[in-house]
């Protein structure tokens, strides 16, 4: 079946630190794959999409690539700051109905 | 927009009372879909909705919970009666129909403890 699997967490870092964020999937046919934030207390946001082959999403600072080849959209930002602490989960589609997510990685930034 | 509005923000209940959770989607939306989220089981699917009728519900746990949407702007999620065991963390998220590629509009979610 259509899924997804990314890194277990809890990832800390320091501020200003790389971050990767790793997520693999598995799909029949080409999925949409996205990458959702959730704040504490707050419900899950789009924080950036790709629809197709080598489409690259980008928003705040963050950037995926979809990767065919490898099957993967792997998240990563350059320099994170403190408030980018919150849960990253990784997901695809096919169909409305057919949105899978990943379990989530805890991001803890230390100042 | 206001987003998806759900109320209330948290709830707490003893076992066997009734519980409904409400949702409003993004005015437009024509798809609306239930999640519940643990930190055991993660994000699941309970039921989605297209145009106010229940496609799939086939992540509703058991008979106990149940789901309506009477009309465009309105849904609610009933347990009744409740466990503890339900005590999680329940969302609303809503999609439009058209344009793609189908991303989903999460709630601020609706906090439930049952003591």
């Amino acid at each position: 079946g259509n899924s997804v699997t990314q890194m277990e967490g809890p990832v800390t870092l320091s501020e200003e630190a790389f971050l990767t964020i790793n997520c693999t999937y598995t799909a029949t046919g080409y999925p949409s794959l996205f990458w959702y934030v959730q704040y504490p207390g707050e419900g899950l946001q789009l924080l950036l999409k790709a629809t197709k082959a080598d489409d690259k999403g980008s928003n705040k600072g963050f950037e995926a690539t979809y990767r065919k080849e490898t099957t993967s959209f792997h998240l990563e930002k350059g320099s994170v700051q403190v408030s980018d602490s919150a849960v990253y989960f990784c997901a695809l589609s096919l169909l409305f109905n057919d949105m899978r997510f990943g379990a989530g990685t805890r991001l803890t930034v230390k100042p | 927009d206001a987003g998806v509005i759900q109320s209330p923000r948290h709830e707490v209940t003893e076992m066997g009372q009734e519980v409904t959770l409400r949702c409003k989607p993004i005015s437009g939306h024509d798809y609306l879909f239930w999640y519940r989220q643990t930190m055991m089981r993660g994000l699941e699917l309970l039921i989605y909705f297209n145009n106010n009728v229940p496609i799939d519900d086939s992540g509703m746990p058991e008979d106990r919970f149940s789901a309506k949407m009477p009309n465009a702007s309105f849904s609610t999620l009933k347990i009744q009666p409740s466990e503890p065991r339900d005590s999680a963390v329940y969302f609303c998220a809503s999609s439009p129909n058209i344009g793609g590629p189908y991303e989903q509009y999460f709630g601020p979610g609706t906090r439930l403890t049952v003591t």
